[in-house]
């Protein structure tokens, strides 16, 4: 298995852009979470899924965050419109049993 | 409010020594602990769980225990390493066994 696939790897883009990070977790893991981490924050849960639903969205900053999940192997994290203050790397991690598995992250920057 | 604090930013040892981390939690019982590691530019790596139940897990050169009554977890790496030298997270289960909350982890250095 390949792990949990995130892309792209580096995002560099405009104030006011719109901005779709995309992960593929590992077949067979029913739950999904967006983290963002950040120096100062440290690592932050925005967002789950558990069998393609999305069960706590508590974490997300504000309306601009959205996430999906059509299908057990894909989910999206949209920015839109995006900020400096989103600058950040952000993780995917899908997990079976409670044991997480992360991806490698995408570094969004906002300038 | 419940809060998961690991204490050291940062923890600077010998090679060969033993390296200590904590790990702190207030206000809440999770039924379990987790050790990552997170390496730069990389996403964090399971490497350990402790259950409530358990004092003390090893897995080779790693050791942790968990004090419910402190509510604190230790992290050990006996014999260490360069290649040890990396950010070490706890984490535990927050609110709903389904999601995980970090601590903001420590950054560990061996040097040779």
């Amino acid at each position: 298995d390949a792990g949990v696939i995130q892309s792209p790897r580096h995002e560099v883009t405009e104030m006011g852009q719109e901005v779709t990070l995309r992960c593929k977790p590992i077949s067979g893991h029913n739950s999904l979470f967006w983290y963002r981490q950040t120096m100062m924050r440290g690592l932050e849960l925005l967002i789950y899924f558990n069998n393609n639903v999305p069960i706590d969205d508590s974490g997300m900053p504000e309306d601009r965050f959205s996430a999906k999940m059509p299908n057990a192997s894909f989910s999206t994290l949209k920015i839109q419109p995006s900020e400096p203050r989103d600058s950040a790397v952000y993780f995917c991690a899908s997990s079976s049993l409670g044991l997480y598995t992360f991806g490698s992250g995408t570094r969004l920057t906002v300038v | 409010s419940q809060k998961i604090e690991q204490n050291s930013e940062a923890l600077n040892i010998q090679e060969g020594k033993t390296a200590t981390l904590t790990c702190n939690y207030t206000n809440y019982s999770p039924a379990y602990l987790q050790w990552y590691r997170q390496d730069p530019g990389r996403g964090p790596v399971f490497l350990l769980l402790i259950r409530e139940n358990e004092k003390e897990k090893r897995k080779e050169r790693l050791k942790v225990t968990f004090d419910t009554t402190l509510k604190q977890s230790l992290f050990h790496i006996t014999a260490s390493q360069p290649a040890d030298s990396a950010t070490y997270l706890c984490a535990t289960p927050y609110s709903s066994a389904s999601k995980i909350i970090f601590g903001s982890g420590t950054r560990l250095s061996i040097r040779p």
